[in-house]
């Protein structure tokens, strides 16, 4: 069964501390993007990686961090230093970095208490 | 620069009548452009996409969109609603960057209610 799987759905983290969300496809995709979506805004992109080992910032990069040791997996870190770090958090994947249709996981909903 | 413009943040219609979602881009060349759908707590599921073959484009559950140079428009529409297509819908435009990347610009989303 196909698809983009992130985990956990639900985060709670205390200020101060980072905390890596998860994701993982199947789907054999070269590109892998993380957006961040608030209430009543669209997706803006945190990074995104056209091909294993490299990786460029989105548009607010700031307060995270990627890594893109496989191909399958593209594990995101919210740093301390994310100021306003509550937000939902989703994943897509692409074929390629060139290929337009992006195709996105379920997201996790970061909470910071 | 690449925009997109979602009209309406809210609309709300009745069970079996018509939905049109509005949305206007602005792009220096012909753009990808995509409608998505997200329930809550969902991830974005892609209704159709625009990659300038046939204006008039068809996607799942019954809804298309029409692409329209002249007035820079993508709106979304559907015959007739149900219950289940309540949920957010978002429009969005794909360009591509200096070094081949693809990037994707998205409207706010329009938060689509169906009334018995």
């Amino acid at each position: 069964d196909g698809g983009i799987t992130q985990s956990p759905k639900y985060l709670f983290r205390k200020e101060g501390q980072n905390v890596t969300l998860s994701c993982e496809q199947n789907l054999n995709h070269d590109a892998m993007y993380w957006y961040r979506q608030d209430p009543g805004q669209g997706l803006r992109l945190i990074y995104y990686s056209q091909i294993v080992n490299d990786f460029q910032k989105g548009d607010i990069a700031e307060g995270y961090s990627v890594s893109r040791e496989k191909k399958e997996s593209f594990p995101l870190t919210v740093t301390s230093a994310q100021k306003n770090p509550t937000a939902f958090y989703l994943c897509a994947s692409s074929i390629s970095g060139s290929t337009d249709t992006q195709y996105f996981g379920p997201g996790t909903r970061l909470t910071v208490l | 620069a690449q925009s997109v413009t979602q009209l309406d943040s809210h609309v709300s219609v009745s069970e079996g009548t018509p939905v049109l979602l509005r949305c206007n881009y602005s792009s220096s060349y012909s753009p990808s452009l995509f409608w998505y759908v997200q329930h809550p707590n969902k991830g974005l599921q892609l209704l159709l996409k625009y990659t300038s073959a046939a204006t008039l484009v068809k996607g799942i559950n019954g809804f298309e969109a029409e692409f329209k140079k002249s007035e820079t428009s993508f709106h979304l529409t559907k015959p007739s609603a149900h219950m289940s297509d309540a949920a957010e819908y978002f429009c969005v435009v794909r360009f591509m960057e200096a070094g081949g990347g693809n990037k994707l610009t998205f409207g706010t989303g329009t938060q689509l209610k169906v009334e018995l």
